[in-house]
């Protein structure tokens, strides 16, 4: 079974542009969750959404936004880039994104801003 | 407020017993996770530990849990040259849905 996949893999994007990441979670599972990993740090929680409703979302400004769509993928859409920006970002899918859920993280998408 | 604290470094010789030791904040959290991350990867799920548990024996690895002190290790038996990655704990967060709160990671070096 495939599992998580994410694309791009790599992207560099020049302060102000906008950016679209994509996550297709394992056949079956109905949640996805996103995350920022700056280099150096523990990944840092974005989003959550399950049937395509968000059911959590974590410390980041408005320019950050992610949709889910009935098949049950999932993008994130970033306004205004920073140089801070410049991260790791992880895809997370889960059966129903409940507490005793394992979550099953993808390779990342490396978004490097200049 | 939430958080998950580990020592960065950890060096052991190939064969020898690795702890990893974590500690966090949020004695409510039912779940608390043991993820891996090589190089350039995502991150892959080791094990994870439900509270009421104080430990749990998967192959290699050993977690042990003390909720008294909000403490989890990892212990991984007979470390191999390819255990060599980083490890992050991780716990459940009772404020954002069920998001997870990663501590900044231990690096685990293995030398032949």
């Amino acid at each position: 079974d495939a599992g998580v996949t994410q694309s791009p893999t790599h992207l560099i994007k020049t302060r102000g542009q906008q950016v679209t990441l994509r996550c297709s979670p394992i056949s079956g599972h109905k949640s996805v969750s996103w995350y920022q990993q700056v280099l150096g740090q523990g990944p840092q929680f974005i989003f959550q959404y399950y049937e395509k409703e968000e059911r959590g979302r974590g410390n980041f400004p408005d320019r950050f936004s992610a949709r889910q769509f009935p098949n049950y993928s999932s993008e994130l859409n970033v306004n205004a880039l920073l140089l801070g920006d410049s991260a790791l970002y992880l895809c997370a899918s889960s059966l129903e994104g409940g507490g005793g859920d394992e979550q099953y993280f993808g390779p990342g998408t490396r978004l490097t801003v200049t | 407020g939430e958080d998950v604290e580990q020592s960065l470094f950890l060096s052991v010789r190939e064969g020898d017993s690795s702890v990893i030791n974590c500690t966090y904040t949020d004695s409510s959290s039912t779940y608390l996770y043991w993820y891996k991350q090589e190089p350039g990867a995502g991150l892959q799920l080791l094990t994870y530990i439900f509270s009421n548990m104080d430990m749990k024996q998967d192959q290699r690895l050993t977690v042990l849990l003390n909720k008294k002190d909000k403490h989890l290790s990892l212990r991984i038996a007979d470390t191999q040259t390819g255990d060599s990655a980083i490890y992050f704990c991780a716990e459940i967060s009772n404020q954002a849905g069920t998001a997870l709160i990663f501590g900044k990671g231990t690096t685990l070096s293995v030398s032949s």
